[in-house]
């Protein structure tokens, strides 16, 4: 398996624009994580879909930023419009949300600047 | 959710062993004790759990002491390369698979 691949490795847009984050996890695995880590406020859980239903999305800053998960092999996580203070490196992980799991796997993340 | 108390930065030397603690005084007893570490630009990356015996791997080794209070991950051969931000992480092993960082330890292996 690839691991877990998110697009683009790289985003700069303008304020106000919406910008959408894509992230593929591994092949089998039931639970999805999307995480935001700026140099201030460390690495955080947005949100977590178990199955590709949203279990947690306590960590979603606002209503600015929505996360889909349509399929268990596709997970989108869209902010619109931007700001600049949601620059940031945004990072998907997936794991077995069940027994299972002994770890979580990481993509290599998105960075994303908002001008 | 269990808190976890790791000191802020610790610097090692090359060659030897590195310890880091980690205290969780309110671990209940079906979480999991998870390290987690990211390098710089990196994703995190796994590299032991356990629940209450020490484990080892071919990375790492983990302490948990009987109480559970506490554990201690050893990396026995500190290399330049584990310089990283290490995270002690509790999780229950269930379909609540709950992934969520601390500000962890930054470690730097010095030469």
């Amino acid at each position: 398996d690839a691991g877990v691949i998110q697009s683009p490795r790289h985003e700069v847009t303008e304020m106000g624009q919406e910008v959408t984050l894509r992230c593929k996890p591994i092949s089998g695995h039931n639970s999805l994580f999307w995480y935001r880590q700026t140099m201030m406020r460390g690495l955080e859980l947005l949100i977590y879909f178990n199955n590709n239903v949203p279990i947690d999305d306590s960590g979603m800053p606002e209503d600015r930023f929505s996360a889909k998960m349509p399929n268990a092999s596709f997970s989108t996580l869209k902010i619109q419009p931007s700001e600049p203070r949601d620059s940031a490196v945004y990072f998907c992980a997936s794991t077995y949300g069940d027994s299972r799991n002994t770890e979580a796997f990481f993509g290599q993340g998105t960075r994303l600047t908002v001008v | 959710d269990a808190k976890t108390t790791q000191p802020p930065s610790m610097d090692c030397a090359e060659g030897r062993a590195a310890n880091l603690p980690c205290n969780h005084s309110t671990i209940s007893g079906n979480e999991y004790v998870y390290w987690y570490r990211q390098i710089h630009s990196q994703g995190p990356q796994y590299i032991i759990h356990g629940l209450k015996n020490n484990e080892t791997n071919e990375m790492a080794s983990l302490i948990i002491t009987e109480d559970r209070k506490s554990s201690t991950l050893i990396l026995p051969h500190a290399t330049l390369r584990d310089t990283a931000v290490y995270y002690c992480i509790f999780i229950k092993k269930s379909n609540d698979y709950k992934l969520s960082f601390g500000a962890g330890t930054t470690v730097t292996v010095r030469a």
